[in-house]
């Protein structure tokens, strides 16, 4: 059974720019769940999707915003990106049911804005 | 405001003996934990969970204890091995909450031969 698939795995971009990061998650799971883990603030909930609905929402400006396909496929999208933008980004998948307890990551995107 | 909490930014330890990884917390709507292993470049790998109803489970090396007056969770590895080297990451979510994760800073563990 295949993983999370997180593309591309690295990243560099200028400030100003946008970007899009898409994850595939393990057949069969329906919630997808973005994170942006940095050295300073560890590991940040953006959000999460269920049946292409946004279920959940972290503390993350409008500039990041994400979407899911019917085939539970998600993508993260960062415009105007800023020098703090700068880290590694992991997407979660799990089966989504009311006491689904475990949450699988993909090895990440590692963006850099320079 | 940091709801999950870990205390320790490292811990180091002598191969073959118990390991003891710390977590705190201070939302009482949180009905799991899990633990969560990183080596660096790579995504958390999941440990071991436990539910809010249980004070302890158990998976080959490794045991988590919760004590809820306490809000207080911790991960016992034994033995610890040098592969165990890594950070450890707790994480907690609400049952209506089920795809939000709330991790802890981290901790490194390094397992000395």
């Amino acid at each position: 059974k295949a993983g999370v698939t997180q593309t591309p795995r690295y990243l560099i971009k200028t400030r100003g720019q946008q970007v899009t990061l898409s994850c595939s998650p393990i057949s069969g799971h329906r919630s997808v769940s973005w994170y942006q883990q940095t050295p300073g603030q560890g590991l940040q909930f953006l959000f999460e999707y269920f049946s292409e609905t946004q279920r959940n929402k972290g503390n993350f400006p409008g500039r990041f915003s994400g979407r899911q396909f019917s085939n539970s496929r998600s993508e993260m999208n960062v415009s105007t990106l800023e020098l703090g933008d700068s880290a590694l980004y992991l997407c979660a998948s799990s089966l989504g049911g009311h006491l689904n307890t475990e949450a699988f990551f993909g090895q990440g995107t590692r963006l850099t804005v320079v | 405001d940091q709801q999950v909490k870990q205390n320790s930014p490292s811990l180091s330890v002598q191969e073959g003996r118990i390991s003891i990884l710390n977590c705190d917390y201070t939302n009482s709507m949180f009905d799991y934990f899990l633990w969560y292993k990183k080596y660096p470049a790579e995504g958390p790998t999941f440990l071991i969970s436990i539910s809010s109803i249980k004070d302890k489970n158990e998976d080959g090396r490794f045991t988590v204890f919760l004590n809820k007056s306490a809000k207080h969770l911790s991960l016992h590895i034994v033995p610890s091995q040098p592969g165990d080297s890594a950070v450890y990451f707790c994480a907690a979510f609400g049952s209506s909450n089920t795809g939000k994760l709330i991790f802890g800073q981290g901790t490194t563990l390094q397992v000395k031969p």
